[in-house]
Parts: structure tokens; sequence; C-alpha cells
């Protein structure tokens, strides 16, 4: 079965800390979306690439987040500086064009 | 812009019953497709369900059915003889198809699902 697979599934750091999230989508998918989980604001999207190209990072915080594609094996969702409010389960889907989006299992980050 | 409302934030059904979790959403895009995604306490965020706006049949996966009414843009994810593995939260999602900027995935805020033994 094929999965997107992410890494690490959890992750511990301290403020001020740079944080990566890694995600490797399935083979043969040309979408990858970045979606952050949280109690009070659901489920909220942070950056989405078609053919590697970013569509749409409007959800994302410009000045800490950055999100890049450097091939079609991996997406990388980069925190710079981190912050006890970027605290949330920060999950990676892929798809294709007009199918399901299949997700990972998610990174659990905590920000102390 | 779309819009996606669960309005029922927590349901209770008894084992081997049916269940129909509610979904309404709203756009103005002629092309555009629904989902249902179940996420257990685990985690994952599991696809269960597809309907495309112009799928002229409901769409069904097992005992996951979907009550897709157009006119009223309603899609209700419909669970038959319920399960105590079905407990979980279940997420309504749409998605445009028009436009390749807008073909993210948008969720409603979920329904939480206790299958009673």
């Amino acid at each position: 079965d094929a999965r997107v697979t992410q890494t690490p599934r959890h992750k511990v750091t301290e403020m001020g800390q740079e944080v990566t999230m890694r995600c490797q989508p399935i083979l043969g998918h040309n979408t990858v979306f970045w979606y952050r989980q949280t109690m009070m604001q659901g489920l909220e999207l942070l950056a989405y690439f078609r053919n590697r190209a970013p569509l749409d990072d409007s959800g994302m915080p410009k000045d800490r987040f950055s999100a890049e594609m450097p091939d079609a094996t991996l997406a990388t969702l980069k925190i710079q500086p981190s912050e006890p409010r970027d605290s949330a389960v920060y999950f990676c889907a892929s798809g294709s064009d007009n199918s399901p989006l299949h997700f990972g299992n998610g990174t659990r980050l905590t920000v102390t | 812009a779309q819009k996606i409302t669960q309005t029922q934030p927590g349901m209770f059904v008894q084992e081997k019953e049916a269940v129909t979790l509610d979904c309404t959403y709203d756009t103005s895009d002629p092309s555009y497709g629904l989902f249902w995604y179940k996420q257990p306490s685990s985690g994952e965020m599991i696809f269960l369900i597809y309907q495309g706006s112009y799928d002229q049949q409901n769409a069904t996966e097992g005992r996951y059915s979907l009550n897709f009414q157009k006119a009223r843009k309603s899609a209700n994810l419909v669970i038959s003889a319920s399960q105590l593995g079905d407990s979980a939260m279940y997420f309504c999602a749409m998605r445009d198809l028009t436009l390749d900027s807008a073909r993210q995935l948008t969720f409603g805020s979920g329904t939480q699902l206790t299958v009673l033994p």
C-alpha cells in the first residue's frame, strides 16, 4: 500500500529553535499540501504545491514559516524561529488532480 | 469562497445501527468534489468516500454511503451497521476542481462519533 510518509512523528523543541518537518508524497502524485490541526482552529491549509510549484501559501505566516519541494519525493516545512503557539499536528497530504488526498500520519510538534 | 458546515459536534449511535453525519457546503463553483475523512484517536486521517458534483449516483464504499443532495448543498455520510471501531472524528471536506489555485481541500469542523456497545 502506497502511503505518505512524514518525519518526525513527534518533535519537542524549545521556543526559538528551528523545526524542519519532512514529507515523502506518494509516487506519481503531483499535488502536495501542508495542513496544521489544532483544537481551536481545526484543519488549516498552510501551503499547496502542484508539480512542485507553490500555488498557495497564503495560510502560512511568512515571517517564520517556509515550505519547499526540492524534488518530487520530498516536501519540507520549516519554522524558524518556533513559538509555543506553533504547537500543533502538522499533516502532509498528496494527491493527483481530481483525486482524494492521502494524508500522512502527521508530525506532532510541541514548542515549550 | 468555499465553506463546509458540520453542525453536529458529537453523535452517539448504538452498535449495529445506522448513523447519518450531516454536512452542508457553500460554493459558487460548478465543479467540485466532496470528501469524507475519518480521524481515529491515533490521529491519522483516513479517506473514506468521494462524490463529484457531476456524479449522477450517490457514492458508496462498503458500509459508507454519501447522501448527496446537490440542490440543498448537502453531502451527508451514512454509516450502516455501526461498529465499535467506527468511533472517531469525521470530517467533511470540499475541493474546487475548476481552478489550479483553488484546489485546496476545505474542511468542516468535524463530528465526533461514539459507537456504544
